[in-house]
């Protein structure tokens, strides 16, 4: 069965540079979510969007942004990175409507900012 | 966390004890659910339980949910080597498009 798709999986970038991450849905699914662990931190929630239009919006950095496209798939933009902003970012996906609420998570994006 | 609290942050067990992880949530949810995660890897669906339901089974999982007390807790029965990782409760809301809120983990040792 198809699952959610993350590119990259790998990614370096130096302090102040930009990075963009995608996040391909499971088909027919039509909200995406995305998550930020730390090192030996829990996930965080950072934003979510349905239908193409953000639901919801959680503790995401003013330098980040994130879009949904007709597609569904949907990317998230990161500028001027920070040490900080090292971890693994994971997008996560469910089909709205069903009775089911699991959300499906891709394998993740480690970016490492050096 | 942005929800509450595992218990405990860590537990090493022997290979075939069971173990008892539990989870404290803070608002009203719809349902909770189980990840387990390998080091450093992506977030693996064990079980998820609603609102309505007290308990529930799958293979060596368990899991129960008291919304009274705003808690939760996953057994794993007969564990095995492989059951080493880090596991994280995570609540979702009432809305359609509900994000998962995660709580802070336990991480699983299995000693053979």
């Amino acid at each position: 069965a198809a699952g959610v798709i993350q590119s990259p999986r790998h990614l370096i970038k130096e302090k102040r540079e930009t990075a963009t991450l995608k996040c391909y849905p499971i088909p027919r699914h039509d909200t995406v979510y995305w998550y930020q662990q730390g090192p030996g931190q829990d996930p965080q929630f950072l934003i979510s969007f349905y239908e193409k239009m953000q639901s919801d919006k959680g503790s995401i950095p003013d330098r980040f942004s994130a879009q949904q496209f007709s597609d569904y798939h949907s990317e998230l933009n990161m500028s001027s990175l920070e040490l900080g902003d090292s971890a693994l970012y994971f997008c996560a996906s469910r089909r709205s409507g069903l009775s089911s609420y699991e959300q499906y998570f891709g394998p993740g994006t480690r970016l490492t900012v050096t | 966390s942005q929800q509450g609290e595992e218990d405990p942050q860590a537990l090493s067990i022997q290979e075939g004890e069971n173990a008892t992880m539990n989870c404290s949530y803070k608002t009203s949810i719809n349902n909770l659910q189980w990840y387990r995660q390998n080091s450093g890897r992506g977030l693996v669906h064990l079980i998820l339980i609603r609102s309505n339901e007290r308990e529930k089974h799958s293979g060596r999982l368990r899991v129960t949910l008291d919304t009274s007390k705003k808690s939760s807790s996953l057994l794993i029965t007969a564990s095995r080597a492989a059951d080493t990782a880090s596991y994280f409760c995570a609540s979702s809301g009432y809305s359609s498009a509900s994000k998962i809120i995660f709580g802070s983990g336990t991480r699983l040792s299995i000693r053979p």
